[in-house]
């Protein structure tokens, strides 16, 4: 059974650059895509962006200029980096592994990031 | 891009059926078989209920199904339970390797 686990600061100031690291267990990270989606506090989802195990990614038009996504397989690990973060970037973000590239089928439990001073 | 429009609450009686509709363009919905549907319980992560417009992942209940129609899909819930009370969204692969979800809905259970 596949099972993602985010980790990183629950807390980062406006301005600076939010980091994420999505753990992956019980699979191997080889042949899937795996995305980032956030959540902000009682709205829907939204698409980040996603990674292909080899390194090739595709990032929302609306955040691309400040998102940048890697992977590290000999750590089975992905990561989030989303720069000059403001309050609007205050959500839950979660991790997921891609069915087919189309449906996150397996999520991470998500973690709560606030942007404040 | 613009996310797909979905109503923003349902409701029905247990052992009705409800439908949910999910409305995007030729670019999304319309242009792929690729719509997923997610159901989401308060402070947990969304799960998956249908992929690529008709199939249930393994262990997802029967009563649950989907289906499309030109731009516009649709997630029907039969025999509607208590369980099922949630919010619903749904997803779209895109023409330019992007996702886009809807807006969500809230499904009532009187």
């Amino acid at each position: 059974q596949v099972q993602l686990q985010e980790s990183g600061p629950g807390l980062v100031k406006p301005s600076e650059t939010l980091s994420l690291t999505c753990t992956v267990s019980g699979g191997s990270m080889s042949s899937y895509y795996w995305s980032w989606i956030r959540q902000p506090p009682g709205k829907g989802l939204e698409w980040i962006g996603d990674i292909y195990y080899s390194g090739s990614t595709d990032y929302n038009p609306s955040l691309k200029s400040r998102v940048t996504i890697s992977v590290d397989t000999s750590k089975n690990q992905f990561s989030l980096k989303l720069s000059s973060v403001t309050a609007a970037d205050t959500a839950v973000y979660y991790c997921a592994r891609m069915l087919y590239r189309t449906s996150p089928d397996y999520w991470g439990q998500g973690t709560l990031v606030t942007v404040s001073s | 891009q613009s996310a797909l429009t979905q109503p923003a609450s349902v409701s029905g009686s247990p052992g009705q059926s409800i439908t949910i509709s999910c409305t995007g363009t030729s670019s999304d919905v319309g242009g792929y078989d690729y719509v997923s549907w997610y159901q989401q319980h308060p402070g947990k992560a969304p799960k998956l209920m249908i992929y690529d417009v008709t199939n249930r992942p393994s262990g997802v209940s029967h009563r649950f199904s989907g289906s499309k129609s030109g731009n516009t899909a649709s997630l029907t819930i039969s025999g509607l339970q208590a369980e099922d009370e949630a919010d619903y969204y749904c997803s779209s692969y895109t023409g330019t390797s992007t996702l886009v979800f809807g807006g969500g809905t809230k499904l009532t259970v009187l």
